[in-house]
């Protein structure tokens, strides 16, 4: 059971332009939503998160969308840039208390390409 | 965010050896968590480990196959006992900081890479 999906294996953009990253999750327990960044045969960098009582957070060029109704969230990257050229992960949690605190559930991945 | 150190960063095992993986934090944390990389696939985790306590394993992990130390609030080590080549995977030590506003955040370590041959 996939609870957390990033349907798009890849994308592929332009630099300067906006790259839109997308996530679907099907537990509507989940309360917490974060965007990690990863190289190869290196741990994830953490980016951006957003808590489940919000729309909306940015952070410089990353902003991270989230759609309750639609268990659905998507980071958006203005502009792109070629260091940005990784795999992102999406990740939930939920909040269960005591140890199940800061587990996350990932998402497959989908590997940026950003093109000079 | 805190600083974290695993030890090796990678290493070539013979199958049927056990490895233990460190992890060193710079600061004292709470909860520490282990996942796991397969190739090709997302993150699982596999364990969190508090201090003083027994690890608590998720389903399809068990003890006996990776079990955990955590003998203080910024040490752990995971263990991959018995290795067969399907154990080949970056093993990631984990820890959870606030991170202001609502929620906390999971920091990784650089990772484990481990082949197992």
């Amino acid at each position: 059971d996939q609870q957390v999906k990033q349907n798009s294996p890849s994308l592929s953009v332009q630099e300067g332009r906006i790259s839109i990253l997308n996530c679907d999750y099907t537990n509507s327990m989940f309360d917490y939503f974060l965007w990690y960044k990863k190289y190869p045969a290196e741990g994830p960098t953490f980016l951006i998160s957003i808590s489940s009582i919000k729309d909306k957070n940015e952070d410089g060029r990353f902003t991270v969308f989230l759609n309750k109704s639609a268990k659905h969230l998507s980071l958006h990257i203005v502009p792109s840039q070629p260091g940005d050229s990784a795999v992102y992960f999406c990740a939930a949690r939920q909040d269960t208390g005591g140890t199940s605190y800061g587990k996350l559930t990932f998402g497959q991945g989908t590997i940026l390409t950003v093109h000079p | 965010s805190a600083v974290i150190s695993q030890k090796p960063s990678r290493d070539i095992c013979q199958r049927g050896t056990s490895l233990t993986i460190q992890c060193q934090v710079d600061s004292q944390v709470t909860m520490m968590f282990w996942y796991r990389q397969q190739p090709g696939q997302s993150l699982t985790l596999i364990a969190t480990a508090n201090q003083g306590s027994e690890a608590t394993y998720e389903s399809g992990f068990v003890i006996d196959k990776f079990p955990i130390s955590r003998p203080n609030l910024t040490f752990s080590t995971l263990t991959v006992s018995n290795m067969s080549p399907e154990d080949s995977s970056i093993y990631l030590c984990s820890v959870e900081e606030p991170a202001g506003g609502s929620g906390n955040t999971i920091y990784f370590g650089e990772g484990s890479w481990l082949t197992v041959v």
